[in-house]
């Protein structure tokens, strides 16, 4: 049962536009939640995090939203750049005593930056 | 680079064989994560280690096994190897008090 799910597994945008990714979660005790981005060949990249007392996050160009009653979170990305053509993973942890456990990833979407 | 290395970065090998694969966090990290990424599964946490104790377990096989070492390297053991556990490992480490894990660049296994 996936408990991070990204439903878009790819997303077409132009370059300069506002790129939108989303995630859903399950697990209620998730309280921290953090976006990767990842080229072939290369390691996931941290991007962004939020923590669940928060519902919005920002840095530069990236901005990070948590619903938690709808137990959504989106990542924007404006404006959209072609170094940004990616694959994203949105992830999610639930701390127990503070500090960072194992993360549940969502299966990723694959972010197209148009010319 | 996020300053976490993983050797080697290619391994091939046959059914039944045992490999170990290998992580420096960065400078100052305590903790170690270890990742698989298969195609039809994702990117699955399987274990975590703390200052050279072994902390959380995720979705790892009894066939598999980890330790950190006292130099805070660590290295995941894979035994019995099946077709089934070609993937892509991936070694994070963090701050303990901080959330944000980083990332190595994996090291691909193929079994034959």
């Amino acid at each position: 049962d996936q408990q991070v799910k990204q439903n878009s597994p790819s997303l077409s945008v132009q370059e300069g536009r506002i790129s939108i990714l989303n995630c859903d979660y399950t697990n209620s005790m998730f309280d921290y939640f953090l976006w990767y981005k990842k080229y072939p060949a290369e390691g996931p990249t941290f991007l962004i995090s939020i923590s669940s007392i928060k519902d919005k996050n920002e840095d530069g160009r990236f901005t990070v939203f948590l619903n938690k009653s709808a137990k959504h979170l989106s990542l924007h990305i404006v404006p959209s750049q072609p170094g940004d053509s990616a694959v994203y993973f949105c992830a999610a942890s639930a701390r127990e005593g503070g500090g960072a456990d194992g993360l549940t990833f969502g299966k990723g979407t694959h972010l197209i930056i148009q010319p | 680079d996020s300053g976490v290395t993983q050797t080697p970065k290619h391994l091939i090998t046959a059914t039944g064989q045992r490999v170990t694969l290998r992580c420096s966090p960065r400078s100052g990290d305590l903790s170690v994560y270890w990742y698989q990424q298969s195609l039809d599964q994702g990117l699955q946490f399987l274990i975590q280690y703390y200052n050279g104790e072994e902390r959380a377990k995720g979705n790892i096989l009894e066939r598999f096994s980890a330790q950190q070492f006292p130099d805070l390297h660590s290295e995941l053991n894979l035994s019995s190897l099946e077709l089934g556990d070609s993937a892509l490992y991936f070694c994070a480490s963090s701050d303990y008090a901080l959330n944000e894990q980083f990332f190595g660049p994996g090291t691909r296994l193929t079994v034959l």
